[in-house]
């Protein structure tokens, strides 16, 4: 089936450095999603995109996150500065359609802040 | 806005054992409902999807019924196996504009052999 990927898997930077995160979605999909997941918590929403423009947020995406997918290159997030509670998994996402369509997931990139 | 709620993990249970997770939702919208699995290491991935109240959906032996009146998509398996283990997150999208769906908090289950 159709494939999300995320690159790196794991990413280990230490704090205060700026990391992006690489996200590359299903072709044809036109809806890219973050989420963030803490080791052994549930998975929680970060942003939304869609036609170049960040359509809902939550308030777990603070000011220093900010997301972008030039020429329909990657889907990236990017953290500048990092702070230790930004180590977590973060899942790219993508849908054909909004809300009501299945999303696909990628595996995840694993971010360490020392 | 939108609210998923669903049972609070985790869920343990023998192989072979029956299991109900309770999915409730709130929305102003005639929404689809969604069961996607996450297994250890992995990202989410749907199991199945309704989008039509009174029906069902179904895969890999895990069902759950779109309930509108008493707004519930709970999820049962009749006997789960090991390989089961994995979090459960029941979901909504709606048409009403927004644009993304919202998850619930997830269920963990563990089944011991």
């Amino acid at each position: 089936g159709p494939k999300v990927l995320q690159i790196p898997s794991h990413q280990i930077i230490d704090m205060g450095q700026m990391v992006t995160l690489n996200c590359d979605p299903v072709s044809n999909h036109l809806y890219f999603y973050w989420y963030k997941q803490i080791l052994g918590q549930q998975m929680e929403f970060l942003v939304n995109f869609y036609n170049g423009k960040v359509m809902e947020k939550s308030k777990l995406f603070k000011d220093q996150f900010s997301v972008e997918r030039p020429d329909g290159s990657y889907f990236t997030l990017k953290i500048q500065p990092t702070a230790l509670e930004d180590s977590a998994v973060y899942f790219c996402a993508s849908s054909f359609a909004g809300n009501y369509a299945e999303q696909f997931f990628g595996p995840g990139t694993r971010l360490t802040v020392l | 806005g939108d609210s998923v709620t669903q049972t609070e993990g985790p869920v343990t249970l023998s192989e072979g054992t029956s299991l109900t997770v309770n999915c409730s939702y709130e929305t102003k919208q005639y929404p689809t409902l969604f069961w996607y699995v996450q297994y250890p290491g992995e990202g989410p991935q749907l199991l199945f999807k309704v989008p039509k109240a009174n029906e069902k959906g179904s895969n890999r032996g895990f069902e759950a019924t779109y309930n509108k009146e008493a707004t519930s998509f709970h999820l049962q398996k009749a006997s789960v196996q090991e390989s089961d283990s994995a979090v459960y997150y029941c979901a909504l999208g709606d048409r009403g504009g927004n644009y993304k769906p919202t998850f619930g908090k997830g269920t963990s289950l563990v089944v011991h052999p």
